[in-house]
């Protein structure tokens, strides 16, 4: 056990739906990322937040969004979703705002969009 | 544009073998090179990890060999076990204002006994 928990393990919606994911990180670390996992492109880097602020951004799309909130669980909140959304999608936590510090992943969210 | 390139994608070892995976990379602002592990409906699992000014880390079974010069660095599991058996990530660190990693393709490994 990694020690980050997200929920819900799987989700299964229609296309045009809004799905929420939800992190909590592992206790006393202050980032939280998000990756997202598909077949066709590998574990893909979406977003970080360091302690309430977002760090850094990959190849988010805009219908994605995500936050972390003051007591530093971070939402990632995909919209108007479509087929090419589903995917495993993951969070990690560390300490710092680097993953040197190591970064754990949680067991992730199977999203299935239909 | 891949910047992490990865090979094999699937290798097959017997056990007590030796497994050997290869990562190659473009960006020379990658100074963080961690190895992932992982089994199926799990999330990657840290293995082990290496930064650019040292070129070898040994840690039990796994080590990573680490060319800084050629941008390129490997895992090797020595007595592979057929618990070994998962998918290997390596990936690479950028930091700007924050961090990133940029994950490989992903290594199959299967361990027969």
């Amino acid at each position: 056990d990694s020690g980050v928990t997200q929920t819900p393990k799987h989700l299964i919606t229609a296309t045009g739906q809004r799905v929420t994911l939800r992190c909590s990180p592992r206790s006393g670390d202050l980032s939280v990322y998000w990756y997202q996992q598909s077949l066709d492109q590998g574990l893909q880097f979406l977003i970080q937040y360091y302690n309430g602020e977002e760090r850094a951004k990959g190849n988010i799309l805009e219908r994605f969004s995500a936050q972390q909130f003051p007591d530093l669980h971070s939402e990632l909140n995909l919209s108007s979703l479509e087929l090419g959304d589903s995917a495993l999608y993951f969070c990690a936590s560390s300490p710092s705002y680097r993953v040197n510090t190591e970064a754990f992943f949680g067991q992730g969210t199977r999203l299935t969009v239909v | 544009q891949q910047q992490v390139k990865q090979s094999p994608q699937s290798l097959i070892v017997q056990k007590g073998g030796i497994s050997i995976i290869n990562c190659a990379y473009e960006n020379t602002a990658f100074d963080y090179f961690p190895w992932y592990q992982q089994f199926p409906g799990k999330g990657p699992a840290l293995l082990i990890a290496i930064r650019p000014d040292v070129s070898e880390k040994k840690e039990g079974r796994f080590t990573i060999s680490f060319n800084k010069s050629a941008k390129q660095f490997s895992l090797h599991i020595m007595d592979s076990q057929p618990g070994d058996s998962a998918t290997y990530f390596c990936a690479c660190e950028q930091v700007t204002s924050g961090s990133r990693l940029t994950f490989g393709e992903g290594t199959q490994l299967t361990v027969n006994p």
